[in-house]
């Protein structure tokens, strides 16, 4: 199984509402990634997870926080967000940075992300 | 600042050719160097990695070159075909899990 699988697919959501983006892995991967992607942009960084511990947080406003709950599961929740911030969210994992050494990410399939 | 960055934004190539793909990075400390393939709807793809200490790195049909002189990556597409046509990210990494992602470059393939 070399998937990564975010859900939901499509979400639309008011300034005001309350959700959360959901990805799973079970590579065995121990470090766990959310990119952010407009349109005709690359992706970029937002946070990185090192052995379900936070290791990376790209000056993201807190209307995003992230959470691992175990080593196969990131989520991202969401509350208050701004029409701007509309966009593509990927998740990615990769085996870990095993002593300074990284591997490729494996990247989901994202959720197009629309705030009305 | 740390970036990386492309010379073309778009690529037209023909069925058969052969595509090149270029990438200019400017942290002298990245040590590590991807490339992805993006199609529509989809998130980035691996195709192809290589490490500072290589300078070519081949994989089926596909082959990257890194100078570390001038600080310049490339993606050899051999007979390229229309499955190819995608946005193409290089990325770089300096150690740990910060990857950078350049602008990408869209190619298309013409039938």
């Amino acid at each position: 199984d070399t998937e990564v699988t975010q859900t939901p697919k499509h979400l639309v959501m008011g300034m005001t509402n309350k959700k959360s983006l959901k990805c799973e892995q079970h590579m065995g991967h121990r470090a766990m990634y959310w990119y952010k992607q407009k349109a005709k942009k690359p992706p970029e960084l937002m946070f990185v997870y090192s052995y379900e511990k936070l290791s990376i947080n790209e000056s993201v406003p807190s209307r995003f926080s992230p959470e691992c709950p175990n080593s196969s599961l990131l989520n991202l929740h969401l509350h208050a967000l701004q029409p701007e911030d509309s966009a593509l969210y990927l998740c990615a994992s990769s085996q870990g940075a095993n002593r300074g050494v990284n591997t490729e990410a494996f990247f989901g399939q994202g959720t197009r992300l629309t705030v009305v | 600042g740390e970036s990386v960055g492309l010379h073309l934004p778009t690529l037209s190539v023909q069925e058969g050719d052969n595509s090149i793909i270029n990438c200019a990075y400017s942290n002298s400390a990245s040590d590590y160097f991807i490339w992805y393939k993006q199609e529509s709807g989809k998130g980035p793809q691996f195709i192809i990695d290589i490490r500072s200490n290589m300078d070519k790195r081949q994989g089926q049909r596909v082959t990257v070159l890194l100078n570390k002189t001038v600080k310049h990556l490339s993606l050899q597409i051999a007979a390229t075909q229309p499955g190819d046509s995608a946005v193409y990210f290089c990325a770089e990494n300096g150690g740990g899990f910060k990857t950078i992602f350049g602008a990408g470059t869209r190619l298309f393939v013409k039938a």
